[in-house]
């Protein structure tokens, strides 16, 4: 158990659809990361979110968006759900301080399947 | 195109034989981090390297980072039915790509299963 929750752990939904992911990180960390997971493009770097504020993004569609909570607390916000956007969404945490190597710790991530 | 290519994609072996796993790039990382994921599982961190040329061993499993930082090795001995998993490699914080610490960019993985 790396301490990272995440839920739902399972959704189904319908195209052009909206849901939200979300995720709470390990006590004491205040970084978040968000990873996309498919068959097609493996483990994809989303967004990063550092005691609230955007610290870096990457291949990130605009239909989708993130935030970080004053509880440092995090959803993932995916809308007009496509069919390729299926896949496997993970939350990381970190302590993160900008100056050293980073550990990140996993989440058991969200099984996104749109039909 | 990946950042980061991983091989072999798929590796199949006896029990008892050993493997090696690459992880290469034309990037410089300001570390290598080697993950082992399990089905419908999120990715475990299983070593972190930094220094060039640095090898650090976790039992069974030797992690080498190359020389000049842009690759790294999974060496496994002895292999046994419990390493069956998706080995995943990510380079963090690339200085070509004005990255930040922090965010890691992963290869494809190499999907080991070891046979009984």
């Amino acid at each position: 158990d790396s301490g990272v929750t995440q839920t739902p752990k399972h959704l189904i939904t319908a195209t052009g659809q909206r849901v939200t992911l979300r995720c709470s990180p390990r006590s004491g960390d205040l970084s978040v990361y968000w990873y996309q997971q498919s068959l097609d493009q493996g483990l994809q770097f989303l967004i990063h979110y550092y005691n609230g504020e955007e610290r870096a993004k990457g291949n990130i569609l605009e239909r989708f968006s993130a935030q970080q909570f004053p509880d440092l607390h995090s959803e993932l916000n995916l809308s007009s759900l496509e069919l390729g956007d299926s896949a496997l969404y993970f939350c990381a945490s970190s302590v993160w301080t900008g100056y050293n190597t980073d550990t990140q710790y996993f989440g058991p991530g969200t099984r996104l399947t749109v039909l | 195109t990946q950042l980061l290519e991983q091989s072999p994609q798929f590796l199949s072996i006896q029990e008892g034989e050993n493997l090696t796993v690459y992880c290469n790039s034309s990037s410089v990382f300001s570390s290598l981090q080697w993950y082992r994921q399990e089905p419908g599982e999120g990715p475990v961190l299983l070593v972190t390297v930094v220094t060039g040329g640095e090898v650090k061993k976790l039992k069974r499993l030797t992690f080498q980072f190359g020389d000049a930082r842009k690759d790294s090795s999974l060496h496994i001995t002895a292999a046994q039915t419990g390493d069956t998993g998706l080995y995943l490699c990510a380079g963090e914080g690339p200085r070509d790509r004005g990255s930040t610490l922090g965010r890691l960019y992963f290869g494809r993985g190499t999907q080991l299963t070891v046979w009984p």
